[in-house]
């Protein structure tokens, strides 16, 4: 069945860029009617959605994050990206990507950024 | 778009049943029928346990349903159990897409 898997650095420094990857197995990234998507939860805290991307390489940010949020794809690798500019503390949190068919499903097992110098 | 209205905490005996209610407005809840619910245990990824307002994934029991009534969408969870203690969010379609707050559900 469909998987997904976050990857990157588990420590990030203020003002820095955040950068993850998503690796899809078990199905096609390029598969129609699908978007992709980045969602976080700050410690202890509720869900936030980061963006979501189609294979074709369209995207819809939250507009409270659009100014430091990229998402990409790359469907040759059958992954998408995230990537979160200027971090601060408060960016620290598990971050998820999960199949964006409204609704998410499946998810990833979600990766830990901690942003401190 | 801010953040769906969810009640911090609800509780239940076992067997009993609870509702958690999601509000939005009529930009989101209200003006689309994609409204999902997801349950999260501690340090586990949340799992997809109603979408379409009502639908059931395959596998997720039938002590769980959904319903919506304007900008207010509701999770029903019948005949209690332990193992429902966790927390439940709901999430909304809004041209883009927003959670709620989440409620902590706790079985006494």
């Amino acid at each position: 069945q469909l998987q997904l898997q976050e990857s990157g650095p588990g420590l990030v420094k203020p003002s820095e860029t955040l950068s993850l990857t998503c690796t899809v197995s078990g199905g096609s990234i390029s598969s129609s009617s699908y978007y992709w998507g980045w969602i976080r939860q700050p410690p202890g805290k509720g869900l936030e959605w980061i963006g979501s991307i189609y294979y074709s390489g369209s995207t819809y940010y939250n507009p409270s994050l659009k100014s430091r949020v990229t998402i990409s794809v790359d469907t040759s690798k059958n992954q998408f990206s995230l990537k979160l500019s200027s971090v601060t503390a408060a960016d620290t949190a598990v971050y998820y990507c999960a199949r964006d068919n409204y609704p998410f499903d499946p998810w990833g097992q979600g990766t830990l950024v901690t942003v401190s110098s | 778009q801010s953040a769906l209205t969810q009640p911090a905490s609800v509780s239940g005996s076992p067997g009993q049943s609870i509702t958690i209610s999601c509000t939005g407005t009529s930009s989101d809840v209200g003006g689309y029928n994609y409204v999902s619910w997801y349950q999260q245990h501690p340090g586990k990824a949340p799992k997809l346990m109603i979408y379409d307002v009502s639908k059931r994934p395959s596998g997720v029991s039938n002590r769980f349903s959904g319903s919506k009534s304007g900008n207010t969408a509701s999770l029903t969870i019948s005949g209690l159990q332990a193992e429902d203690e966790a927390d439940y969010y709901c999430c909304s379609y809004a041209g883009s897409r927003v959670f709620g707050g989440g409620t902590k559900l706790t079985v006494l």
